[in-house]
């Protein structure tokens, strides 16, 4: 059984760029969910895919989107980079939509400059 | 709308100390409740979740947490803690709602001395 992997773990951007980080699930999970972690803070929820569909979303901007792919890994897209998006962002998967045991990643680390 | 409140930022204590970390919840429907646990550089790990049934939950580690409806309250215990325990813990609750999407509050920072 593999964990919650994430990729990059560090990742530095200039305001203005794009941004792509992945997720790939545990196996035999169909729920992945996106959180931003700014410092000193706890994590707030981005959005969440089941089987590929989105069935929730935070209140962020357009600007941050997803995607869920086949075997249930998934991307976080951020266009336009700002310096409030530095942070870490976390993945988690779960068995199924409810959450009830969710695995997050270690998180990817990014710093906007 | 739900929201999780911790009303410590941090809370030192001497090793086998008992302690309480606070969380106070609100919601206008029926939640799911977890702890979750945060070391330097590391993800979340759950550390216990109340679904249903007993009020009472516990973790293999020795923390306890008790469910109160009427307070809206879920905190988090242990009866003595070791300096392997100093880490951030996070409180949350999920609405059983379309997305059950996890809302954190923002974090108290256990630091247990020698």
């Amino acid at each position: 059984e593999t964990g919650v992997t994430q990729s990059p773990t560090h990742l530095i951007k200039t305001r203005g760029q794009q941004v792509t980080l992945r997720c790939s699930s545990q196996s035999g999970h169909n729920t992945v969910s996106w959180y931003q972690q700014a410092l000193g803070q706890g994590p707030q929820f981005i959005f969440q895919y089941y089987r590929e569909e989105k069935n929730g979303r935070g209140n962020f901007p357009p600007r941050f989107s997803g995607l869920q792919f086949p075997n249930y890994s998934s991307e976080l897209n951020v266009n336009a980079l700002e310096l409030d998006d530095s942070a870490l962002y976390l993945c988690a998967s779960s068995l199924d939509r409810t959450n009830t045991e969710a695995f997050f990643g270690q998180g990817t680390r990014l710093t906007v400059v | 709308a739900q929201s999780v409140t911790q009303l410590d930022s941090q809370v030192p204590v001497f090793e086998e100390a008992p302690v309480e970390l606070r969380c106070n919840y609100s919601s206008s429907v029926s939640v799911y409740l977890f702890w979750y646990v945060q070391y330097p550089n590391q993800g979340l790990q759950l550390l216990l979740k109340y679904l249903s049934g007993s009020t009472l939950v516990e973790s293999i580690n020795g923390f306890e947490a008790e469910f109160n409806k009427s307070q809206t309250s879920f905190h988090l215990r242990k009866p003595s803690v070791h300096i392997s325990d100093t880490a951030e813990y996070f409180c949350a609750v999920s609405e059983m709602d379309s997305s059950y999407k996890l809302i954190f509050g923002s974090g108290t920072r256990l630091l247990v001395r020698p």
